[in-house]
């Protein structure tokens, strides 16, 4: 059963224009959530972060919004560059060290 | 370089076989975790470590599988008569506290043949 669901595997978006990944999670229990970037052949690399006591936490061009009533959250990128394409993770704190991933989100972004 | 490093990057074993990883994490960091990634998934929990202490195991982790942090410094995963299902990506991270953003090293990706 999967507690962290990307469901878009994909996403293609223009270079200047807003990127949104989406991430929904099954557990309310769930109080920290990650963003991870990864490029092939390469381990993936920190993002962002966000508590459940924030709805919004920004870094550059980099936001993410939770919303803990619909068990949702999204990263928004703005405006989105060629070197944001890469595989995209969100990741949940689920207690007791554990980090449990989502599947990924493969972004695009077109020249 | 001060990020993780893991080696090797790459290893190709018969079924049956064992192996060995290593993973050097960043040196302050006190807290090393292992994880698995198969293609089109997320990286999968597999152990925890708080210094030499092993904290946390994924029931992921068969007893084929062992982990050791002898020193607190570096990690080793051993992965005993392997199968092709353990053909995979094997990530180490590690992070000052937590919860807390995690460090990921390059990964080993693992065929078994």
């Amino acid at each position: 059963d999967q507690q962290v669901k990307q469901n878009s595997p994909s996403l293609s978006v223009q270079e200047g224009r807003i990127s949104i990944l989406n991430c929904d999670y099954t557990n309310s229990m769930f109080d920290y959530f990650l963003w991870y970037k990864k490029y092939p052949a390469e381990g993936p690399t920190f993002l962002i972060s966000i508590s459940s006591i924030k709805d919004k936490n920004e870094d550059g061009r980099f936001t993410v919004f939770l919303n803990k009533s619909a068990k949702h959250l999204s990263l928004h990128i703005v405006p989105s560059q060629p070197g944001d394409s890469a595989v995209y993770f969100c990741a949940a704190y689920a207690g007791t060290y554990k980090y449990i991933f989502g599947t990924g989100t493969r972004l695009k972004v077109l020249a | 370089d001060t990020g993780v490093s893991q080696d090797p990057r790459h290893k190709i074993t018969k079924r049956g076989q064992n192996v060995t990883f290593r993973c050097d994490p960043i040196s302050e960091h006190n807290r090393l975790y292992w994880y698995r990634q198969t293609l089109g998934q997320g990286p999968e929990f597999l152990t925890y470590f708080q210094n030499e202490a092993q904290l946390e195991k994924s029931r992921l982790l068969s007893d084929r599988f062992s982990a050791e942090r002898p020193k607190g410094s570096f990690s080793t995963l051993e992965i005993q008569r392997t199968e092709q299902g353990d053909s995979a990506m094997y990530l180490c991270a590690s992070s000052p506290r937590g919860p807390d953003e995690q460090y990921f090293g390059p990964g080993t990706r693992l065929t078994v043949t």
